[in-house]
């Protein structure tokens, strides 16, 4: 079956930067896109960004530009999401989704399934 | 916009109808995803596409779309179906992002 496994629990300080995997079994894993979402604690699901698996390209939220990186390993098929300049409000559960998706006479519809199982980076001096 | 807009909270007796819904200029050329989150866990895929549930989900969950707004329903609501309901889309720019509303809490009573 599809699964994403996620790398365990992290404490960064603050200015640190922080590198969460998922690795992906039970499909090609180049043949889809992978994104990766957060979520605070109490807060709602946060879109970060995402990673065409196949040859690499990625597209980030306006609002983490310039601190995120999504990148891959194909061989491993795995995905990575690197976060620099760690401050307290990045504290948060980190989670990488694999994009499920479908063409029909409407365009592109996709969606996100399934979900890793998080990973908790807490940011603290 | 990018903004998705979703009610904070909503409540439903035990084996009543509720809709849930969200709202976003998005939305009138992009479907909705739904998802569904219990504490403590991660978000689980209700609803995708014009109204397609994936394997496992009840079939007491729909979706439904119309203009600048996307709806979840639950028909017969059970307690189990007490969690948080995120709804997820493209956003308009055409920039191939995303964007999550801010979810709803669904109260069985």
């Amino acid at each position: 079956q599809v699964q994403l496994v996620q790398s365990g629990a992290e404490v960064k300080k603050p200015g640190a930067s922080v590198k969460v995997s998922c690795k992906a079994s039970g499909y090609t894993f180049t043949s889809y896109a992978m994104h990766w979402v957060r979520q605070a604690p109490g807060q709602r699901l946060e879109w970060m960004g995402w990673i065409n698996a196949g040859n690499g390209n990625t597209k980030y939220s306006q609002k983490f530009q310039g601190r995120v990186t999504i990148t891959r390993d194909t061989s491993a098929s795995t995905a990575y999401m690197e976060l620099s300049s760690l401050r307290s409000e990045d504290t948060a559960v980190y989670y990488c989704a694999r994009e499920g998706y479908y063409y029909d006479s409407s365009g592109k519809t996709d969606w996100f399934d399934p979900w890793g199982q998080g990973t908790l980076v807490t940011v603290s001096s | 916009s990018s903004e998705l807009t979703q009610d904070p909270a909503v409540s439903v007796a035990l084996g009543q109808t509720v809709r849930i819904t969200c709202q976003g200029d998005s939305l009138r050329s992009y479907y909705a995803s739904w998802y569904q989150q219990k504490p403590g866990q991660a978000p689980v895929l209700v609803i995708y596409g014009k109204n397609n549930r994936p394997s496992g989900i009840p079939d007491r969950f729909s979706g439904s779309s119309s203009g600048n707004t996307a709806s979840l329903t639950i028909t017969g609501a059970q307690a189990e179906d007490e969690a948080d309901y995120y709804c997820n889309s493209r956003d308009s720019s055409g920039n191939h992002l995303r964007v999550f509303g801010g979810g709803t809490k669904l109260t069985v009573l």
